[in-house]
């Protein structure tokens, strides 16, 4: 398995704005996730796009995939407080594979 | 759906003493079940793979008789912290996934805190 690359390593926004986070990877994939982390808790998956999608919505989620840059988006758009949490993109070659994470990206969405 | 039960949410023990973690799938079977640690502001470690009537798979440099793993049924996997120490105190989380319709998503208990006196 492979772990992704999230960056930056800390993001401070104000509520209400919107908050990009970017994942890289090395190898072929059939899929990537994006978790949330909120402190002392486990994580809680957000969103899957597969190799052969480009973009997709979920709420206020917007994750896009460049495979030919083996690079990830996640938009957070009008954030909120309860945003805060720590963030991860995992790499998956599919159903039953394991997956590592990175080092993450903690957010935090200033009241 | 997908609900991952984990038990206990923290403990204290003293060093020496075995500590045992379980790790449910509500609502849905588990063939395989995968079991992390973090440390204070790092990220998850993966320790094992538990498949169900297997034995686990370890990850490299995770001591197999310090952590042992039984995946009993298609909805329990515990994790054994045995003759525990202060260093093995940590955040134990453990996931799975529904494996048929799904594409691999981990859905995660809410971790058990161990501390080792």
């Amino acid at each position: 398995s492979q772990q992704g690359e999230e960056d930056p390593q800390a993001l401070s926004i104000q509520e209400g704005e919107n908050a990009t986070m970017n994942c890289s990877y090395k190898t072929s994939i059939n899929n990537l996730q994006w978790y949330r982390q909120n402190s002392g808790r486990g994580l809680v998956h957000l969103i899957l796009i597969r190799s052969n999608e480009r973009e997709k919505h979920s709420g206020r989620l917007r994750v896009t995939l460049d495979t030919s840059k083996k690079s990830s988006s996640l938009l957070i758009t009008a954030s909120r407080a309860a945003d805060t949490a720590s963030y991860f993109c995992a790499p998956s070659t599919g159903a039953n594979s394991k997956l590592t994470f990175g080092k993450g990206i903690t957010l935090s969405v200033r009241p | 759906g997908a609900v991952v039960s984990q038990h206990p949410s923290w403990v204290i023990c003293k060093s020496g003493t075995s500590v045992k973690i379980e790790c449910r799938s509500l609502d849905f079977q588990a063939t395989t079940m995968f079991w992390y640690r973090q440390f204070p502001k790092q990220s998850l470690m993966l320790m094992a793979t538990s498949n169900e009537g297997s034995k686990a798979t370890y990850e490299q440099g995770v001591e197999k008789d310090k952590f042992l793993i039984n995946h009993a049924s298609l909805t329990l996997s515990t994790l054994t912290v045995t003759s525990a120490h202060p260093e093995d105190s940590s955040f134990y989380i453990c996931s799975a996934t529904p494996g048929t319709g799904y594409a691999g998503e981990l859905f995660f208990g809410e971790g058990s805190r161990l501390t080792v006196l």
